[in-house]
């Protein structure tokens, strides 16, 4: 157990209405990371941070912003959710001196 | 980017076999992580093994195993005594060793193949 808990769990929303996502770590780590999951997709990168108030963008980030104004929580958010975002959202994160992430538990986000 | 292809999208196995699942990835970058990461119907995504590429000894893991060809670009995992719980989704994930590696993935983050389903027979 990474001590990695996403909110909420499942989520139904209307295209057009914006959605946030939240991560949150119990240990301090620096690295923590936005995935979202499709079929036939694996898992893609959406954005990162490597810090309070870090963040980078990652593979598939249009459509998303990402915010980290403390060590333990990272939010996803969507602007304006559409039926492309349909998805299962897993956040990670990469603890220090190590080369392994470790994930949370996953949202799955549903847009109608 | 770098580019992770896991070429069975599925398999199958009977309890007690060992089975053996393939991925290649292409990169230029000479230094770098592979791991390998299971899905359960839970949808937890769970480290199996991982493999350091300066290393040229294969990572084992319990009943995991990897065969590790760096000059190949290959890393396949081996289940021996496949068991009912080995049942899930197998994602192959690439990792730079550089925060600012090659492609659209940085800041260490792991490119993922689009795995592999294992079903796993009484």
């Amino acid at each position: 157990d990474a001590g990695i808990t996403q909110s909420p769990r499942h989520k139904v929303t209307e295209t057009g209405t914006p959605v946030t996502l939240r991560c949150h770590q119990t240990e301090n780590h620096r690295y923590m990371y936005w995935y979202r999951q499709d079929p036939g997709h694996g898992l893609r990168l959406i954005h990162y941070s490597y810090g309070v108030k870090d963040t980078d963008k990652g593979e598939v980030s249009d459509g998303y912003s990402v915010s980290r104004s403390k060590t333990e929580d990272f939010l996803l958010t969507l602007e304006s959710a559409t039926s492309s975002q349909t998805s299962v959202y897993f956040c990670a994160i990469r603890p220090g001196q190590t080369y392994e992430q470790y994930f949370g538990p996953g949202t799955r986000l549903t847009v109608t | 980017a770098q580019t992770v292809t896991q070429s069975q999208p599925e398999m199958s196995v009977q309890e007690a076999e060992t089975v053996t699942l393939s991925c290649t990835y292409d990169t230029s970058e000479s230094d770098y992580y592979l791991f390998w990461y299971k899905q359960p119907p839970s949808r937890q995504m769970i480290l199996v093994i991982r493999q350091e590429a300066y290393k040229q000894q294969n990572a084992t893991e319990n009943r995991f195993s990897v065969n590790f060809q760096k000059a190949a670009k290959s890393f396949s995992l081996k289940i021996s005594d496949s068991q009912l719980g080995d049942a899930a989704m197998y994602f192959c994930a690439y990792r730079s060793a550089y925060e600012q590696g090659l492609g659209s993935n940085s800041g260490y983050a792991l490119n993922f193949g689009k795995g592999t389903s294992l079903l796993v027979t009484p």
